[in-house]
């Protein structure tokens, strides 16, 4: 069973710092792995997807790096704003198990 | 606008009552997801739905049935048999795994289910 791993649970980085973001997961074949945002009460919004054969995927401030083979992404956050506040999760997609396995998610808080 | 509509925002249910979660999509995904959130748990799968007429168990589908009779629509409810139905229930939907890889995952914003 894929197991997915975010630590730190929880961190405050000043504003202007960047933010890492580390998840870990243990069965290295997977179709793909996507980093999520979610704000208080709210749903998730996808913010990239890093397919099997990527290394990483770049989107503005982020950046988000795959190495399958240790089972690790990070996603970077560049000149963290106050507006980054949120809780992050990583979420991937195992082979022959049709569905997405989550990690608990890293909650930050960006101290302006 | 295309996405994923959860209603309603706030659902508010009496001991032994049924009720049912809303989830409407309008981007043509095959593949639609019901997932529980509690604090400190993560998202939990309760069912998923690779086509129409077709569903699967997730890991905590006791207490809770859905239907898939429309590709757009995927409606959970949460029976008086689940017994601790207080959570935050989201939605989802993919493409699907017929594209090798290219599943990104959407989201509703979600329903908040207390028992009163």
């Amino acid at each position: 069973k894929q197991e997915v791993t975010q630590i730190p649970a929880a961190l405050s980085v000043p504003e202007g710092e960047n933010l890492v973001l580390n998840c870990s997961f243990t069965d290295s074949a997977i179709y793909n792995l996507q980093w999520f945002r979610q704000d208080p009460g709210k749903g998730l919004t996808s913010l990239l997807l890093i397919q099997s054969s990527q290394r990483e995927q770049t989107s503005g401030r982020l950046n988000a790096s795959l190495d399958k083979s240790s089972g690790r992404s990070t996603l970077y956050i560049a000149a963290s704003q106050p507006g980054d506040s949120a809780t992050y999760l990583c979420a991937v997609l195992t082979y022959g198990n049709n569905r997405l396995a989550f990690g608990k998610g890293n909650q930050v808080v960006v101290i302006p | 606008d295309g996405g994923i509509t959860q209603s309603p925002k706030y659902l508010f249910r009496k001991e032994g009552q049924n009720v049912t979660l809303s989830c409407e999509q309008n981007l043509n995904h095959d593949a639609m997801y019901w997932y529980r959130q509690d604090p400190g748990q993560g998202l939990r799968l309760i069912y998923y739905s690779q086509i129409v007429n077709d569903f699967q168990k997730g890991d905590i589908a006791e207490g809770y049935s859905v239907s898939r009779e429309k590709k757009e629509s995927f409606p959970l409810t949460v029976t008086s048999a689940q017994k601790n139905p207080t959570a935050f229930y989201l939605c989802a939907s993919s493409i699907g795994l017929g594209v090798s890889g290219n599943t990104e995952a959407f989201f509703g914003q979600g329903t908040r289910l207390t028992v009163v």
